[in-house]
């Protein structure tokens, strides 16, 4: 089945303790991306990335960290989060072109 | 820059009645114009989207929206409300050129409940 994966799905971690968010493709998409979503707010994107070792800051970069070694997987990290940093977090997929946007199930992270 | 205002943070509506979720853009090209779904708790889902061609684009569940260049307008419609529609709604642009124009750019979205 094609799909998103994101891991994990649900995690608390107090403010300055790192952590990576993973995410996974199986449909050999070129584009992957990652989003939040704060009530009110909408999608925001956080970072994307074109292709192997080929990434660009999106609209809300600060205190992200993203890294493409691999084409199937585009992890998050939060070197020291923080409680803004608290939200649901969305990775996304697609091929190039027109075609749509494939995204995750979602990640709820909460900062203490 | 490209921008997208959806206008009305929440819609409420009778089951049967007409939908219209409203979506305006700004893009400085041609844009590529999307409206996703959010179910509650789970991610989002392509709705319907137009790149180009025809104005008036069907998506799932019943679901069309019309591109209308000289109001910057996607607004989404559904003849008739069923309960299940019962979700949040983001409408989308990204730049219709080639190269390195991936990012979406997302309206703020819209919940729409559905009154029995």
């Amino acid at each position: 089945e094609a799909q998103v994966t994101q891991n994990p799905r649900y995690l608390i971690t107090v403010t300055g303790k790192k952590l990576t968010v993973t995410c996974s493709q199986n449909m050999n998409h070129e584009y992957m991306s990652w989003y939040r979503q704060d009530p009110g707010l909408g999608l925001r994107q956080i970072y994307y990335s074109m292709n192997v070792e080929v990434t660009d800051k999106g609209d809300v970069p600060e205190g992200y960290k993203v890294s493409r070694k691999e084409k199937r997987n585009f992890p998050l990290i939060l070197e020291s989060p923080s409680p803004n940093q608290t939200s649901l977090y969305f990775c996304a997929s697609r091929t190039g072109g027109n075609n749509e946007q494939f995204f995750g199930p979602g990640t709820r992270l909460t900062v203490l | 820059a490209q921008s997208v205002t959806q206008l009305g943070s929440h819609v409420s509506v009778s089951e049967g009645a007409l939908v219209l979720l409203r979506c305006n853009y700004s893009s400085s090209v041609p844009p590529y114009l999307f409206w996703y779904v959010q179910y509650p708790n789970q991610g989002l889902q392509l709705l319907l989207k137009y790149t180009t061609g025809a104005t008036l684009v069907k998506g799932i569940n019943g679901f069309e929206a019309e591109f209308k260049k000289s109001e910057t307008s996607f607004h989404l419609t559904k003849p008739s409300a069923h309960m299940s529609d019962a979700a949040e709604y983001f409408c989308a642009v990204r730049k219709g050129s080639g190269g390195s124009n991936y990012k979406l750019t997302f309206g703020k979205g819209t919940l729409l409940t559905v009154n029995p």
